[in-house]
């Protein structure tokens, strides 16, 4: 049990479908992250939010939906995306936006866009 | 612009031995650095972190060297075992007052194998 529960753990859908990420804290942290790992890359952080209000948004593509409803959830909705799309996205959480320490990430989704 | 760097994208070491895994990074503003350790089908997990006011930390069989004037870090697990396999990445951060502090950036990990 890390803390952080992500579902689905694998996810398989076509260009033209909707589908959305789900991410879950048990931690009482504040902060809430989406990262994507793309085979032989680093991670790459996409959105940050603080206290349920985004304050990061890294260039993300508007296929890429982030939802924060409260501090203990975190959503991905996704729509239209392309086989590049594909990647193990990683949520993570810490008590606060502004420490660089503390980060609990979940498994992940693995993402295959077909 | 890659800013965190892990050359070496595999690692291959005997049982007992010791295992190296580097970083390079290019940002002078990093002033926190981290190692987190990741198996297949689990997120990452903090194995240790070193601040820009040291050269080194130390946490049973892990240390991290830091060398700020060459912008380079370090990983040393002694003796490496094989429950140690699984791929290792590095992040930094700016320290408060920088503009993405709060931010980590990764380097795109080394796969090590501690063979039995």
């Amino acid at each position: 049990e890390t803390g952080v529960t992500q579902t689905p753990r694998h996810l398989v859908m076509g260009m033209t479908n909707k589908k959305s990420l789900k991410c879950e804290q048990h931690l009482g942290h504040n902060a809430m992250y989406w990262y994507k790992q793309s085979a032989k890359k680093p991670l790459e952080l996409m959105f940050v939010y603080s206290l349920e209000e985004r304050v990061e948004n890294n260039s993300v593509p508007s296929r890429f939906s982030p939802e924060c409803p409260n501090s203990s959830h975190l959503f991905l909705h996704l729509h239209t995306l392309q086989p590049e799309d594909s990647a193990l996205y990683l949520c993570a959480s810490s008590q606060s936006a502004v420490t660089n320490y503390g980060y609990t990430f979940g498994s992940g989704t693995r993402l295959t866009v077909v | 612009d890659q800013q965190v760097k892990q050359n070496s994208p595999s690692l291959s070491v005997q049982e007992g031995r010791i295992s190296i895994l580097n970083c390079d990074y290019t940002n002078s503003m990093f002033d926190y650095f981290l190692w987190y350790k990741k198996y297949p089908a689990e997120g990452p997990t903090f194995l240790i972190s070193i601040s820009s006011i040291k050269d080194k930390n130390e946490d049973g069989r892990f240390t991290v060297f830091l060398n700020k004037s060459a912008k380079h870090l370090s990983l040393h697990i002694v003796p490496s075992q094989p429950g140690d396999s699984a791929v290792y990445f590095c992040a930094a951060s700016e320290g408060p007052g920088g503009t993405s502090y709060g931010k980590l950036t990764f380097g795109q990990g080394t796969i090590l194998t501690v063979h039995p």
